[in-house]
């Protein structure tokens, strides 16, 4: 069974502080890595696509490691609005993505 | 990236009833998937639907159970039939990004599903 698994958290963090998550993946063919961020009660919204060994958008820094199968993404000063749930993951088959169940991130005034 | 609308947002259904989701697309997009989310639980995908060939279904889901149509590049429907409390979930379309190689799926908005 391909897997991804994720820290469920939550995470609590002050406004301004920089957060970390990972995951790991267990399927080695696994090519195509993303994380998304759902809100409460809303659909997943695509944050970041992550490319071979990382890349970065504004806040975000999203990290591969394909030896060890683990992706991290980094947010820099978190905003209250950064507070959803992220989900870590990767393609399986031909055109199908694996989710983890997520991590909760709470950012607090 | 495309906007996905789906009907209906949320339902109440009697056990051992069937209920139709719609999932519409403002572009034509070669591949649509159906996902669920059960409580507290991440997605799982039902099945890959493209135009014009048998819905793929995934291990543990059935075509008898879970009825999808495709009938062109911007529609595609689920049916969740003889429903039972364990199939109170949301139910999710998605379209492939279409930037090539890429994966990258966007999702509707979800289908509400509760069953009695």
């Amino acid at each position: 069974r391909k897997e991804v698994e994720q820290d469920p958290g939550p995470f609590n963090v002050p406004e301004g502080a920089t957060v970390a998550f990972n995951c790991t993946y267990s399927n080695s063919a696994s090519q195509s890595f993303f994380w998304y961020r759902q809100d409460c009660r809303k659909e997943p919204k695509l944050l970041m696509s992550v490319y071979s060994s990382g890349n970065e958008d504004g806040r975000f820094t999203a990290q591969l490691n394909r030896a060890s199968q683990y992706i991290s993404l980094l947010i820099r000063d978190s905003k209250l609005s950064d507070s959803a749930t992220y989900l870590c993951v990767a393609n399986g088959g031909y055109s199908t993505l694996t989710f983890g169940k997520g991590t909760m991130l709470l950012v607090s005034p | 990236s495309a906007v996905i609308s789906q009907k209906p947002s949320r339902d109440i259904c009697q056990r051992g009833t069937s209920l139709t989701i719609q999932c519409q697309v403002d572009s034509q997009v070669t591949m649509m998937f159906w996902y669920r989310q059960q409580p507290g639980q991440s997605l799982t995908l039902i099945a890959t639907a493209n135009q014009g060939s048998e819905a793929t279904y995934e291990s543990g889901f059935v075509i008898d159970k879970f009825p999808i149509s495709r009938p062109n590049l911007t529609f595609s429907t689920l049916t969740v039939s003889n429903m039972s409390p364990e199939d109170s979930s949301i139910y999710l379309c998605s379209v492939d990004g279409g930037r090539e190689g890429l994966n990258e799926q966007f999702f509707g908005p979800g289908t509400r599903l509760t069953v009695l």
